[in-house]
C-alpha cells in the first residue's frame, strides 16, 4: 500500500536491549524524521535524513542511532534502550522540493515502545 | 529559543459550540504556522498552514490566521462536531528548513 508504515506498532523490552523501529514511505520523498511524543512535550524531533546516506542530529538525539541506505527506508535503533526512551514514536516524510517549499510532513501510525 | 505554546488541555465541548484552541511561538525570522490533528491510534495529519503574516488556514470547518504582532495562530471552529475530538497540535517552521518545532499538543472532547 502506499504511503508510510512503520513496524513494529507495538515494543515492549528490558533495559539495556538494543531496538530497532522501522520506516518505511512509497512516495520516494526525500526527507524523513524521526519524532518522539511525549505527555506535556508534544512531539520531539530525534533525528532527520535529506536524502540517502544523509543525516543529522534534531532536537533529543542522544541515545539513538540512524541509517539510511535507502531513501524509502529510515530505521531508528536504540542501541542500549533505557527507561527514560519509553515513548510514542512517529516516523515522517516530505517532498524536500527544495528553495521556497514549505514542505508538508506526512506522518506514520507511530510505534508504542515501553522499556520495563 | 524557537519555540510554540498552545493553551493546556483537555477541552471538552459539546456539540456545536464554538471552538477556540490559544496558540503563540516565539521565533527569529519569518516561520510557517500549522496545525496539524490525531486522531486516536494514528499519527498526525496537516489540518492547516499560514505562511506568512496575515495569511489565514482553513479546513474542514477549521479556520486559524497568522498574526505577526502578536505572534499568534489560533485555532477556531464555529461548531465542533464529535467527529472533531482528537488531540491538536500547533507547529512552526521555516522557509526551506524541515526542522518543524511542535506545541504540547491539546486533546479535545467534543460530546453529543
Amino acid at each position: 500500500d502506499a504511503g508510510i508504515t512503520q513496524s513494529p506498532r507495538y515494543k515492549i523490552t528490558e533495559t539495556g536491549r538494543q531496538v530497532t523501529l522501522m520506516c518505511h514511505q512509497t512516495w520516494s520523498h526525500s526527507y524523513m524524521f524521526w519524532y518522539r511524543q511525549d505527555l506535556g512535550h508534544g512531539l520531539r524531533l530525534i533525528y532527520y535524513s535529506a536524502a540517502a546516506d544523509i543525516t543529522d542530529k534534531g532536537e533529543v538525539p542522544d541515545g539513538y542511532v540512524v541509517s539510511r541506505s535507502k531513501t524509502e527506508n529510515f530505521p531508528l535503533t536504540l542501541e542500549s534502550a533505557t527507561r527514560s526512551q519509553t515513548s510514542v514514536y512517529f516516523c515522517a516524510s516530505a517532498r524536500g522540493e527544495g528553495a521556497g517549499s514549505y514542505n508538508e510532513q506526512f506522518f506514520g501510525p507511530g510505534t508504542r515502545l515501553t522499556v520495563l | 529559543g524557537n519555540s510554540v505554546t498552545q493553551m493546556e488541555g483537555p477541552v471538552t465541548l459539546s456539540e456545536e459550540a464554538f471552538l477556540t484552541i490559544n496558540c503563540t511561538y516565539t521565533a527569529t525570522g519569518y516561520p510557517s504556522l500549522f496545525w496539524y490533528v490525531q486522531y486516536p491510534g494514528e499519527g498526525l495529519q496537516l489540518l492547516l498552514k499560514a505562511t506568512k503574516a496575515d495569511d489565514k488556514g482553513s479546513n474542514k470547518g477549521f479556520e486559524a490566521t497568522y498574526r505577526k504582532e502578536t505572534t499568534s495562530f489560533h485555532l477556531e471552529k464555529g461548531s465542533v462536531q464529535v467527529s472533531d475530538s482528537a488531540v491538536y497540535f500547533c507547529a512552526l517552521s521555516w522557509y526551506n528548513n524541515n526542522d518543524m518545532r511542535f506545541g504540547a499538543g491539546t486533546r479535545l472532547t467534543v460530546k453529543p
